[in-house]
């Protein structure tokens, strides 16, 4: 069935370094939306892409849908204490039967 | 009103117990999810609502009941559940289907003693 791979698991870095986090299908994906968890929170939706070698920005955050639409990433410039959270990518089935997630990102920084 | 209210907030319940979980929302939406997640694990999808009608039942053990009352409403009745059953139950809304994003509440904490 649909896979999302997600890599790093974890990722630590010094406040106002770059953050990234990229997700992979062997499949075509019907689209990707990205997450981002805070701990002890629940899911909140930052985006959806659907178009190949889509790109978004929003502030300090850049999506990307790959040309192929197998894979996306999330860039995060200057990071900042508050990006602290798990970040998931998801994707929902060409049937719609179900939403994919991947093993998300977790991203702590340091002041 | 963008919010996904969900109560109990914390829940324990021994095995032999029936507790009911629920979820409210009022933005419209007709798709409805309930989603289990572990500690450090992405949200696992359980059951999802279109029209007030159960579309999707992952292959949930019949100790999770789900049942969606109206269009703005989704309970999780549980049952004779097992300590493994412990987890995150998050409740999540949509305009549907899947392809759209999806608003999350807070989750109830349960855990089975």
């Amino acid at each position: 069935g649909q896979q999302v791979m997600q890599i790093p698991q974890y990722q630590h870095v010094q406040e106002g370094e770059d953050f990234t986090t990229y997700c992979n299908s062997s499949t075509t994906l019907s689209n990707i939306q990205w997450y981002k968890q805070r701990p002890g929170g629940h899911p909140v939706f930052l985006i959806q892409l659907v178009k190949s070698g889509e790109v978004k920005k929003q502030k300090r955050l850049t999506f990307q849908f790959g040309e192929a639409k197998k894979n996306s990433s999330l860039h995060i410039t200057a990071t900042q204490t508050t990006d602290v959270g798990t970040y998931f990518c998801a994707s929902s089935t060409w049937a719609g039967t179900a939403l994919i997630f991947g093993k998300g990102t977790t991203l702590s920084v340091s002041s | 009103d963008t919010e996904v209210t969900q109560t109990p907030k914390h829940l324990v319940m021994g095995m032999t117990n029936k507790k009911s979980l629920k979820c409210e929302q009022h933005m419209g939406h007709r798709a409805m999810y309930w989603y289990k997640q572990k500690a450090k694990k992405p949200p696992e999808l359980m059951f999802v609502y279109s029209y007030e009608k159960l579309s999707i039942n992952e292959s949930v053990p019949s100790r999770f009941s789900p049942e969606c009352p109206n269009s703005s409403l989704l309970n999780l009745h549980l049952h004779a559940l097992q300590p493994e059953d412990s987890a995150l139950y998050l409740c999540a809304s949509n305009r549907g289907p899947l392809a759209y994003e999806q608003y999350f509440g807070p989750g109830t904490r349960l855990t089975v003693t």
